[in-house]
């Protein structure tokens, strides 16, 4: 299950096999989101956006999905690799406040 | 495109010295950068939102006498970290959002690890 503060959520998977992570977040007047992936020690690369009139937006490898009704976002990657091993953040943007909320994280293990 | 850069990537320093960090946008105009602070298996929170030419703007519990910032070119934005304590010790990570647009799309640094002794 999750926790928050120091314990981040850990899912583990293999190589070659599609990774969905996660993520609630917290105000129905978002209308930004981001998922960007955080390897140790480095600042967040940012891997997919999506504007909060859309509900799926595809990338390389990577999907994003929005479900406003119940305030989900979710990110998944095919063929996860053990390069994507990372902590990975979703962020949403406070409409009309221009900033970002960072989501508490999830730490993606893929091994070989 | 779109790169930032921070300097330093890492600062040791005792307690009760200032440090200053930098951050920059290497290819692009920023009129609005932002200070974020990480500590250990957490998650980034926001400190401030530096605009070029003004007052930045501090998030709420974020003191800031304590911690300066100036945004005096559209390229370059500094934190400075006055009388450092072993508390203030983290990860400080600075984005810059393009100039001119619209959605809140925010290009990361790599970082700075400050160690307070």
């Amino acid at each position: 299950g999750e926790s928050v503060g120091l314990h981040l959520p850990t899912l583990s998977v293999q190589e070659g096999d599609n990774s969905i992570i996660n993520c609630a977040y917290s105000n129905s007047a978002s209308d930004y989101f981001i998922w960007y992936k955080q390897e140790s020690g480095k600042g967040p690369q940012f891997i997919i956006d999506i504007r909060s009139n859309m509900d799926k937006r595809q990338g390389q490898r990577v999907t994003v999905l929005l479900n406003k009704t119940v305030k989900h976002l979710s990110l998944q990657i095919a063929a996860t690799q053990p390069g994507d091993s990372a902590v990975y953040f979703c962020a949403e943007n406070l409409a009309g406040f221009q900033k970002l909320v960072f989501g508490t994280g999830t730490r993606l293990l893929v091994s070989p | 495109g779109a790169v930032v850069s921070q300097h330093p990537s890492w600062v040791i320093c005792k307690s009760g010295t200032s440090v200053k960090i930098e951050c920059r946008s290497l290819d692009f105009q920023a009129t609005t950068m932002f200070w974020y602070r990480q500590f250990p298996k957490q998650s980034l929170m926001l400190m401030a939102t530096s605009n070029e030419g003004s007052k930045a703007t501090y998030e709420q519990g974020v003191e800031k006498d304590k911690f300066l910032i100036n945004h005096a070119s559209l390229t370059l934005s500094t934190l400075t970290v006055t009388s450092a304590h072993p508390e203030d010790s983290s990860f400080y990570i600075c984005s810059a959002k393009l100039a001119g647009n619209s959605y809140n799309e925010q290009f990361f640094g790599p970082g700075t690890r400050l160690t307070v002794l």
